[in-house]
């Protein structure tokens, strides 16, 4: 079956800093990423869809300039939390879509990183 | 307003109970789809339904899409301690991303 990959699982840093969590889809070519997060027992609410070779597409409320999305390959998206603080703490999964631009598809979804801020 | 409610948002259960999850919106949907996600790990495809009134078993498991398609339940039959984890039903709103439902957080005691 479809595997995604998300590094790392778990990261803790300090406030100020930027973190940086990659996912990658590992075999097969995703054209389109998708990145949730979700709150202790919370249900994932999404943040961005990321598109190949594109800018993403933010929610509303998702602050572009601290979540930088970068989807550089076919098989990878990566998420940077910029100056991070303690509220943005919690568990990011990205999912991957297989198939063409435009044509729903089964999303497969990453272990998550959880993040913690100190 | 979430989308997609879920009742119960808690349920803790005996080892051979069965159980119920149900999955409410306003809106008509093409498809939905359920998932099973443990703690620290992400989420877990188990069905998707299509069509209006469709039924799908997944051993112990049956799902069900509302004639109107606005509406999905989960019935687990005799729940087992390994059922326990957090159940969310998803349905694609259009954007292709999906829209996930409130959550049901199922504790399965021995």
């Amino acid at each position: 079956g479809a595997v995604v990959s998300q590094h790392p699982s778990r990261v803790i840093c300090k406030s100020g800093t930027s973190v940086k969590i990659e996912c990658r889809s590992l075999d097969f070519q995703a054209t389109t990423m998708f990145w949730y997060r979700q709150f202790p027992k919370k249900s994932l609410m999404l943040m961005a869809t990321s598109n190949e070779g594109s800018k993403a597409t933010y929610e509303q409320g998702v602050e572009k300039d601290k979540f930088l999305i970068n989807h550089a390959s076919l098989t990878l998206s990566t998420l940077t939390v910029t100056s991070a603080h303690p509220e943005d703490s919690s568990f990011y999964i990205c999912s991957a879509q297989p198939g063409l631009a435009g044509v729903t598809d089964t999303q497969y979804f990453g272990p998550g990183t959880r993040l913690t801020v100190l | 307003t979430q989308l997609l409610e879920q009742s119960p948002q808690f349920l803790s259960i005996q080892e051979g109970e069965n159980l119920t999850v149900y999955c409410n919106s306003s809106s008509v949907f093409s498809s939905l789809q359920w998932y099973r996600q443990e703690p620290g790990e992400g989420p877990v495809l188990l069905v998707t339904v299509v069509t209006g009134g469709e039924v799908k078993k997944l051993k112990r498991l049956t799902f069900q899409f509302g004639d109107a398609r606005k509406d999905s339940s989960l019935h687990i039959t005799a729940a087992q301690p390994g059922d326990t984890g957090l159940y969310l039903c998803a349905a694609d709103t259009g954007r292709r991303a999906l829209t996930f439902g409130s959550g049901t957080r199922l504790q399965v005691q021995p």
